[in-house]
């Protein structure tokens, strides 16, 4: 049973357009949550995080939104740039970040 | 970029032999990580470690060993390779970052391993 849910395999968005990526969790102790970008045959890089006691975090571009009732988070991607075609990993922690659990990741192609 | 290497980055093996992986890090970073990505699943933990000769077990361990006898050297050993481990293996690390939290896991670029 995956903890950590991300129900959309894959994503097309024009490029200048918003991208949502979509992430569920099932384990209402997670208490750290991050997002990963990863290009083929790279290792992932982080993108941005977020903690249980906020509701957004921003950075730029990418902004990650956090609704801890609905057990569900975010990433706004905006605007969308071919460069962010990439598949995208939501991860989960109930230890502070110590270990974390990942969602089984969002291809998105951002189409010029 | 964080200084982690993996190697080797490719290895192609047949089905009960004995592999070794290597991970490595400059960064003399405490925790250290490894995942297998696999379709469908992401990234899983396979083992971890909270300093030299301290490991523990994730969510994937079985048919799986660590050790860290180094901070900066983690390996995986894979006793009896089967098919169902061919995957591609990331390292990770991390360091905490006060009383409790810790920074962001970097990750490394990763081993493709083929069990045939």
């Amino acid at each position: 049973d995956q903890q950590v849910k991300q129900n959309s395999p894959s994503l097309s968005v024009q490029e200048g357009r918003i991208s949502i990526l979509n992430c569920d969790y099932t384990n209402s102790m997670f208490d750290y949550f991050l997002w990963y970008k990863k290009y083929p045959a790279e290792g992932p890089t982080f993108l941005i995080s977020i903690s249980s006691i906020k509701d957004k975090n921003e950075d730029g571009r990418f902004t990650v939104f956090l609704n801890k009732s609905a057990k569900h988070l975010s990433l706004h991607i905006v605007p969308s740039q071919p460069g962010d075609s990439a598949v995208y990993f939501c991860a989960a922690s109930d230890n502070y970040g110590q270990n974390f659990v990942f969602g089984p990741g969002t291809r998105l192609s951002v189409l010029p | 970029d964080a200084g982690i290497t993996q190697s080797p980055r490719h290895k192609v093996t047949e089905t009960g032999t004995p592999v070794t992986l290597r991970c490595h890090q400059t960064e003399n970073h405490r925790y250290m990580y490894w995942y297998r990505q696999d379709p469908g699943h992401g990234l899983r933990l396979i083992h971890y470690s909270y300093g030299v000769k301290d490991t523990d077990k994730g969510e994937v361990s079985d048919g799986y060993s660590v050790s860290r006898s180094k901070t900066e050297d983690f390996l995986l050993t894979l006793e009896s390779a089967t098919s169902s481990q061919t995957s591609v293996y990331f390292c990770a690390i991390s360091e905490r970052t006060g009383d409790s939290g810790y920074n962001e896991q970097f990750f490394g670029p990763g081993t493709r391993l083929t069990v045939l």
